[in-house]
């Protein structure tokens, strides 16, 4: 149980376009999910936390207009990276937490090169 | 604010050799402390949560521990499909639901 999928698992895109990433829960209804960013050699990043048809809450520094989270269904997150640029470069992860419950459970990962 | 820091950056053991890494923390009220593995290029996979000092829990080769003030995760006899970043992370009591995470601790079993 508690299986959370990410598509795509690798994309590349050009420079100022935009990129749509999904993350679904599998086998669990999510009420919460997060977006985190990981660097090379680095730990996980949160960028946001989002509430299944409420707003997402930005970390600080997450540029809010850049980093496009939707949270429509109990079982969908998406995150739109809008114009991207090369510095957007990086391995994007979701997580879901069922209910109450205080584990989250990770996504696969995306890679996203942005040239 | 939360912290966590882990010990060591990276251990490299032999296959037989058993070991504990380490994560200590500071956290306002602890919720949940969480145990992940991460293997190159994939999301973390759940490995435990406590939340009390004096808990233990226990997965395979894996046991992992809890103090006021550390969690150790003791690895026995390990095996080279061990081989994997662990990451810690802690939540705190407060209504938000973020997670701090650690920077983990890169594994190395040699057969």
């Amino acid at each position: 149980g508690a299986v959370v999928s990410q598509h795509p698992s690798r994309v590349i895109c050009k420079s100022g376009t935009s990129v749509k990433i999904e993350c679904r829960s599998l086998d669990f209804q999510a009420t919460t999910m997060f977006w985190y960013r990981q660097f090379p050699k680095q730990s996980l990043m949160l960028m946001a936390t989002s509430n299944e048809g409420s707003k997402a809450t930005y970390e600080q520094g997450v540029e809010k207009d850049k980093f496009l989270i939707n949270h429509a269904s109990l079982t969908l997150s998406t995150l739109t990276v809008t114009s991207a640029h090369p510095e957007d470069s990086s391995f994007y992860i979701c997580s879901a937490t069922e209910g109450g419950a205080y584990e989250q459970y990770f996504g696969p990962g995306t890679r996203l090169t942005v040239t | 604010e939360d912290q966590v820091t882990q010990s060591p950056e990276a251990l490299r053991l032999q296959e037989g050799e058993s070991s504990s890494l380490n994560c200590s923390y500071t956290v306002s009220g602890l919720r949940g402390l969480f145990w992940y593995r991460q293997d190159p290029g994939k999301g973390p996979e759940f490995l435990f949560t406590l939340y009390s000092a004096g808990e233990e829990k226990e997965k395979e080769r894996l046991k992992a521990t809890l103090t006021k003030k550390e969690s150790f995760l003791h690895i026995t006899a390990p095996k080279p499909e061990d081989s994997a970043t662990y990451l810690c992370a802690v939540r705190n009591s407060g209504g938000y639901q973020k997670v701090t995470f650690g920077t983990g601790t890169k594994l190395q079993v040699i057969p």
